[in-house]
């Protein structure tokens, strides 16, 4: 167990709908970062926070939107799903930057039907 | 950006072999990390070695950051070692504090 908890872990909906995916960090982590990883992309980056603030974005589309609450948990929102958006999501955590491991919760599987 | 690339892409092994994973990359890094994913999508953390050598049973990896390469040692191989090895690094000075993960090495270790 890493510590780093994502809910739901399976989550299957309908083309257009809108989806919150949540993360909790391991306990005295500050960053947390975002993960997309389909079968034909691998393992990408789409979005980083610290202590609340965003302080890196990767390729996120602008149907998706995330934020990290002052408890530092996160949610990733996808919105207007689509068929491309199935993918295995992860969120990982780490103690600060750069120089720090991470440490990656279970995903979040999302099927877009 | 920095370039991650793994070797082999894919690797069979019977039960009871040893096998070496490379990891290259194309400029400096502060953070170098191992993990494995097994067959149920779950990343594990195998490794964090920027540089120098670190062993864990039957798994070590050593990182020589000054000509920018990684391996991952696994001995006596198990089928529960199957699943995809990943090797990810942070730029060093880089303008993101984002993990840039190689594609992988996928490995079957058969019985």
């Amino acid at each position: 167990d890493s510590g780093v908890t994502q809910t739901p872990k399976h989550l299957i909906t309908a083309t257009g709908q809108r989806v919150t995916l949540r993360c909790s960090p391991r306990s005295g982590d500050l960053s947390v970062y975002w993960y997309q990883q389909s079968l034909d992309q691998g393992l990408q980056f789409l979005i980083q926070y610290y202590n609340g603030e965003e302080r890196a974005k990767g390729n996120i589309l602008e149907r998706f939107s995330a934020q990290q609450f002052p408890d530092l948990h996160s949610e990733l929102n996808l919105s207007s799903l689509e068929l491309g958006d199935s993918a295995l999501y992860f969120c990982a955590s780490s103690v600060g930057q750069g120089k720090t491991e991470a440490f990656f919760g279970q995903g979040t599987r999302l099927t877009v039907v | 950006g920095i370039q991650v690339e793994q070797s082999p892409p894919d690797l069979i092994l019977q039960e009871g072999a040893n096998s070496t994973l490379r990891c290259n990359f194309s400029d400096s890094v502060n953070n170098l990390q191992w993990f494995h994913q097994n067959p149920w999508g779950q990343l594990i953390n195998l490794f964090y070695i920027p540089s120098g050598t670190k062993q864990n049973g039957r798994l070590s990896a050593t990182t020589v950051a000054t000509e920018r390469y990684s391996l991952l040692y696994i001995s006596s191989s198990q089928t529960t070692d199957s699943g995809v090895y990943f090797c990810a690094v942070r730029n060093y000075g880089g303008a993101t504090n984002k993990l840039i993960f190689g594609t992988g090495t996928l490995l079957a270790v058969q019985p």
